[in-house]
């Protein structure tokens, strides 16, 4: 199975900070990876697919890249509703297995 | 509006059996694979089982093989898991959802998940 390992676990900002979250896969996913975002009693929204790009009506501060087996995630900007936990989650074969999750919080 | 609903989650005692189901609006659901993934309180997410649009192929992850099976019923646009032989750590938000193959097999849809408790 392929593990992914998410860091940090947590992080805390500022609105207007530029944050990154990293995700490494235990083996090479090619661009399979895509990120979440969850805020508290809410099912988790898709916010980038293939590692780097963006769904429909998604903000363009949110970005992705990667290949292979590093990956980052980027929020350029911090908005107050970007506050929330991030996962990583490779479809590149079967168990599709998500990253810990980076809680993100205000400073 | 494209949407997943799911129902039939609540108590159960361990041993015990339940089935959840997801109903799909809004869009040609047997054109979709379909997942269920779970959250155990204050906990990660946990992807747990897959189906295809048709009926297979049928993934399962280690912790559930054997005990829930997904599947599905395409005229009434609905997906279920079938959960048997229910232990304490199956308690969990369950979520189903969407599977976009134009989007590397991401899940852009989501339901707003139904709570499954396994207590005594």
């Amino acid at each position: 199975d392929i593990q992914m390992t998410q860091s940090p676990s947590s992080v805390s900002a500022s609105v207007g900070d530029r944050v990154t979250i990293t995700c490494r896969a235990s083996q090479g996913i090619s661009t399979w990876l895509a990120w979440y975002q969850q805020k508290p009693g809410k099912a988790p929204k898709l916010l980038i697919y293939g590692a780097s790009s963006l769904p429909s009506g998604v903000p363009s501060r949110f970005s992705g890249s990667g290949s292979g087996t590093d990956f980052t995630f980027t929020i350029s900007s911090l908005q107050p509703e970007d506050f929330a936990t991030y996962y990583c989650q490779h479809t590149k074969s079967f168990p599709f297995t998500f990253g810990q999750g980076t809680k993100l919080q205000i400073k | 509006e494209e949407q997943l609903v799911e129902s039939g989650g609540g108590l159960v005692q361990p041993g015990g059996s339940l089935r959840l189901s997801c109903a799909a609006s809004g869009f040609t659901f047997s054109l979709y694979d379909m997942t269920w993934v779970r959250q155990a309180p204050g906990k990660g997410l946990e992807w747990i089982s897959y189906i295809g649009n048709s009926g297979d192929p049928l993934h399962h992850a280690d912790s559930v093989k054997g005990r829930l099976t997904i599947s599905r019923d395409n005229a009434k646009s609905s997906m279920y898991l079938h959960m048997n032989s229910l232990r304490v750590e199956d308690s969990a938000v369950y979520f189903c959802a969407r599977v976009e193959s134009g989007k590397y097999d991401a899940f852009d849809i989501w339901g707003q998940g139904t709570m499954v408790t396994v207590s005594s």
